[in-house]
């Protein structure tokens, strides 16, 4: 059974500094891995999607990294603002299972 | 402005009522996703439909009935089976299985 973790639970930095937030996961068969955004109260908002044949993806501020052997992806953030602040959740998908397993989140807050 | 929409926003129940959850997309996409999400926990999931007129269990569809009659929608319907209904509940759809899920706003259900 695959298991997501997100080790810190909360995060808190300074405007401007770049940070990384950890993704562990325990089954390497992946088919994807999906980082996504959420402010309190909202839905989620996709942010990056990993193939499990790519090791990284970017969006603007944002690289995602995919270690599949070591069971690990990282998202950085670069330059950080007060807008980043929210939760944020990654999910992977294993082959021949559609659904997505969820870690728990890390609640990054950018301090002005 | 394509998306997905839930309503409705917030949602109060007594004890022992049945209450149905709206999801519609107008994205195009073959399958629909719902989630429940509880404080502290990751997003756990309880029914997908990957085309219409079918669909899955996920991992905690006890208490919950959905259908898929339309590629357009998927309600979610919280029977007075489940014990524990109130959560932040979100809809999500996916071109197709195991691609990249997109989310909807989410509905608050609440039980008096």
């Amino acid at each position: 059974k695959q298991e997501v973790t997100q080790i810190p639970a909360a995060l808190s930095v300074p405007e401007g500094e770049n940070l990384v937030l950890n993704c562990s996961f325990t089954d390497s068969a992946i088919y994807n891995l999906q980082w996504f955004r959420q402010d309190p109260g909202k839905g989620l908002t996709s942010l990056l999607l990993i193939q499990s044949s790519q090791r990284e993806q970017t969006s603007g501020r944002l690289n995602a990294s995919l270690d599949k052997s070591s069971g690990r992806s990282t998202l950085y953030i670069a330059a950080s603002q007060p807008g980043d602040s929210a939760t944020y959740l990654c999910a992977v998908s294993n082959f021949g299972n559609e659904k997505l397993t969820f870690g728990t989140g890390t609640r990054l807050t950018i301090i002005p | 402005d394509g998306g997905i929409t839930q309503s409705p926003k917030y949602l109060f129940r007594k004890e022992g009522q049945n209450v149905t959850l709206s999801c519609e997309q107008n994205l195009n996409h073959d399958a629909m996703y719902w989630y429940r999400q509880d404080p502290g926990q990751g997003l756990r999931l309880i029914y997908y439909s990957q085309i219409v007129n079918d669909f899955q269990k996920g991992d905690i569809a006890e208490g919950y009935s959905v259908s898929r009659e339309k590629k357009e929608s998927f309600p979610l319907t919280v029977t007075s089976a489940q014990k524990n209904p109130t959560a932040f509940y979100l809809c999500a759809s996916s071109p197709a299985a195991g691609n990249e899920q997109f989310f909807g706003p989410g509905t608050r259900l609440t039980v008096l």
